[in-house]
């Protein structure tokens, strides 16, 4: 059965600081890794997406790396904002069938001043 | 070029009653697809829906929940004799096509309440 597991469950941290979301995934094979951002009460909006050959990507002060042998990725994000407080999802598309995609359940972050 | 949209954004019925919720593609997006999300839950998807076709409805529980995507107008997910275990955060995501890189854009939920 496919899987995406993500950690911590919550994070807290204050306005500045950087921090670092995990997620490992046990879908194989696999098109694509996606992080997505949700606003509370929003749809998510995706903030970086990664094939399996790529090893990073940035989108601002958002950085995430893949590492496809042991199917971990991180989301790394930088001089955390107060506008930054959300849950931050990674999501997994299986390479064929219908491209369903997985979801994890999230990392929820908020950022104090 | 207008988003993802969903409505109503929030709708509360009683056990018992029918609850449709509505999805209007981005502009020339032809592929829709249905997540639930319950509280302190990741999304879990439903359906996907091409113009006039169900691609894949293997998320979707067997009895009462229906959807469809019609040749002209929004797509519709249909939830008959609601219960209280329906009550959830509804997605609805459009992309352009079926590709691998296919990015999905999600519009802002439809929060049902079963009283």
């Amino acid at each position: 059965k496919n899987q995406v597991e993500q950690s911590p469950q919550s994070l807290i941290i204050l306005e500045g600081k950087n921090c670092t979301l995990q997620c490992n995934y046990t879908v194989s094979p696999f098109s694509n890794l996606r992080w997505y951002k949700q606003d509370t009460g929003r749809g998510p909006v995706s903030l970086t997406i990664m094939t399996f050959s790529e090893n990073t990507k940035s989108n601002g002060r958002y950085t995430a790396t893949l590492d496809a042998d042991t199917k971990q990725s991180s989301l790394h994000i930088t001089a955390s904002q107060l506008s930054d407080s959300a849950s931050y999802i990674c999501v997994v598309t299986p390479l064929g069938g219908s491209y369903i995609p997985t979801f994890g359940r999230g990392t929820s972050l908020i950022v104090h001043p | 070029n207008a988003g993802v949209m969903q409505n109503p954004r929030h709708l509360v019925r009683r056990r018992g009653q029918e609850a449709r919720l509505r999805c209007s593609p981005m502009k020339g997006h032809s592929h829709v697809y249905w997540y639930r999300q319950l509280p302190e839950e990741g999304l879990k998807f439903m359906v996907y829906l091409q113009k006039e076709n169900i691609i894949d409805e293997s998320g979707m529980p067997k009895e009462r929940f229906s959807a469809e995507f019609p040749k002209e107008g929004p797509s519709i997910l249909r939830i008959q004799q609601v219960v209280r275990g329906d009550s959830a955060a509804y997605f609805c995501a459009s992309s352009p096509d079926r590709g691998t890189y296919n990015e999905q854009f999600f519009g802002p939920g439809t929060r049902l309440t079963v009283l």
